[in-house]
């Protein structure tokens, strides 16, 4: 099936410590994002990358890190520096072309919680 | 700079009856607009967008919007509800100038469908 997987859906942090939430998809997407989601809320977007080994800050990316070594993946580094992880991240990507709007599809999630 | 409104933080209907949840945008040429539904736990999926053409634009599970560019308005609608359609509900516009740039995400609305 074609989309966009996260993994792992839930996953439990300490603190201090770094854990990495994995994205991939296989729709042959020239771009990549990361979102977060507080609960009720909307969304903000914390990174960004339109090619590969390229990536760019969103309006949050502060106690975050991303790589993009490959088109199809994305993964993306919530480290000790974050004070406040706790949340649900979304993953998502779009193609990157003139006359399409260019829609972003979303992977299922991953909540992220301190403990 | 772009910015998306979605004045009602919540909306009730029974079922059976039609629905409409608003959205209004500002953007400096012209937009591209799409609606996107979010069950609870889930990532985002994509109902439908307006690019060029007509002003109403049908989607996916009977929704359609009607995109008015002299209120800047792109409200979402379904002739008659759902339970099945309570969920979240973000707006989202870029704007058509600039392909590669960032979608500006509405703060949601809540919609509850009454059976």
């Amino acid at each position: 099936d074609g989309g966009i997987t996260q993994s792992p859906k839930y996953l439990f942090r300490k603190e201090g410590q770094n854990v990495t939430l994995s994205c991939e998809q296989n729709l042959n997407h020239d771009a990549m994002y990361w979102y977060r989601q507080d609960p009720g809320q909307g969304l903000r977007l914390i990174y960004y990358s339109q090619i590969v080994n390229d990536f760019q800050k969103g309006d949050i990316a502060e106690g975050y890190s991303v790589s993009r070594e490959k088109k199809e993946s994305f993964p993306l580094t919530v480290t000790s520096a974050q004070k406040n992880p706790t949340a649900f991240y979304l993953c998502a990507s779009s193609i990157l072309r003139t006359d399409s709007g260019n829609t972003i599809y979303f992977g299922e999630g991953s909540w992220l919680t301190v403990v | 700079a772009q910015s998306v409104a979605q004045p009602e933080d919540q909306v009730n209907v029974a079922e059976g009856n039609p629905l409409t949840v608003k959205c209004t945008y500002s953007v400096s040429g012209n937009p591209y607009l799409f609606w996107y539904v979010q069950y609870p736990n889930r990532g985002l999926q994509f109902l439908l967008k307006y690019i060029t053409g007509d002003n109403l634009v049908k989607g996916s599970y009977g929704f359609e919007a009607e995109f008015n560019k002299s209120q800047t308005s792109f409200h979402l609608k379904k002739p008659s509800a759902l339970v099945s359609d309570s969920a979240l509900y973000f707006c989202a516009v870029r704007d058509s100038r600039n392909y590669g740039q960032n979608f500006v995400f509405g703060p949601g609305t809540r919609l509850s469908v009454l059976p």
